[in-house]
């Protein structure tokens, strides 16, 4: 299982663009990308999922480069309720019940007025 | 329209005393996990649930033990909480094991505290 490493805290400010990286270099050639979100007291929430290139919802965007071992969420004009943990995930989507997922540590964006 | 519900969602319980947690899901889905989350660290998954087959983690406490005794409801037991479990603790469910294709469904939590 691919581990993935984050920065652990972001800042910025309402209205700004927000691009968060997560590193991901022995990713398998199955394997997709996943960001979730995490509210204070509340469980993680799925924002968007990618295998290359580049995906686009109405939550956020996924960059993902040829080589595939980085991705970066990119967050449009962020509101103060964006304030949250981002997790990103990497794994197959093969079921099998010996395949787990892995949470990091994620990364924790504090938006500020 | 919530899909996994956890209750309650605050439980207060002394030191040993043990405590229930529940959680439903009206999903179908065949995998149902729980996961210990404590601040600022990760999710932790203590064990899950594919059908009727139970599988621990191997680094999870004998304390913490579930029943699932039907496909919608899944039940973590603490036998004898101490105050190191202190956590919210999630119930995730998902159509098939360790896929993302389908992504998890979290419940909302129940954060734990031992008093």
């Amino acid at each position: 299982l691919a581990k993935t490493t984050q920065p652990i805290s972001m800042d910025s400010y309402e209205g700004q663009e927000v691009n968060i990286t997560c590193s991901h270099n022995n990713i398998a050639t199955n394997d997709y990308i996943t960001w979730y979100q995490q509210f204070p007291s509340q469980g993680p929430r799925f924002i968007i999922q990618g295998y290359k290139t580049k995906v686009t919802n109405e939550v956020a965007s996924l960059f993902i480069p040829a080589d595939r071992k980085s991705s970066t969420l990119s967050l449009p004009r962020v509101s103060l309720s964006d304030t949250a943990v981002y997790y990103c995930l990497v794994g197959g989507l093969e079921a099998g019940n010996n395949r787990k997922l892995i949470w990091g540590l994620g990364t924790s964006l504090a938006v500020n007025p | 329209d919530a899909m996994v519900i956890q209750n309650p969602r605050y439980q207060v319980t002394q030191f040993g005393k043990p405590v229930t947690l529940s959680c439903s899901q009206t999903l179908n889905h065949n995998v149902m996990y729980w996961y210990q989350q404590k601040s600022s660290q990760a999710p932790k998954l203590l064990f899950h649930y594919y059908d009727k087959d139970f599988n621990n983690e191997a680094d999870t406490p004998d304390n913490f033990q579930s029943r699932r005794p039907n496909t919608s409801f899944c039940f973590l037991d603490i036998r004898s909480p101490g105050l190191g479990d202190a956590a919210m603790y999630l119930c995730a469910t998902s159509r098939e094991m360790g896929s993302l294709l389908y992504g998890y469904t979290f419940g909302s939590g129940t954060r734990l505290t031992v008093v």
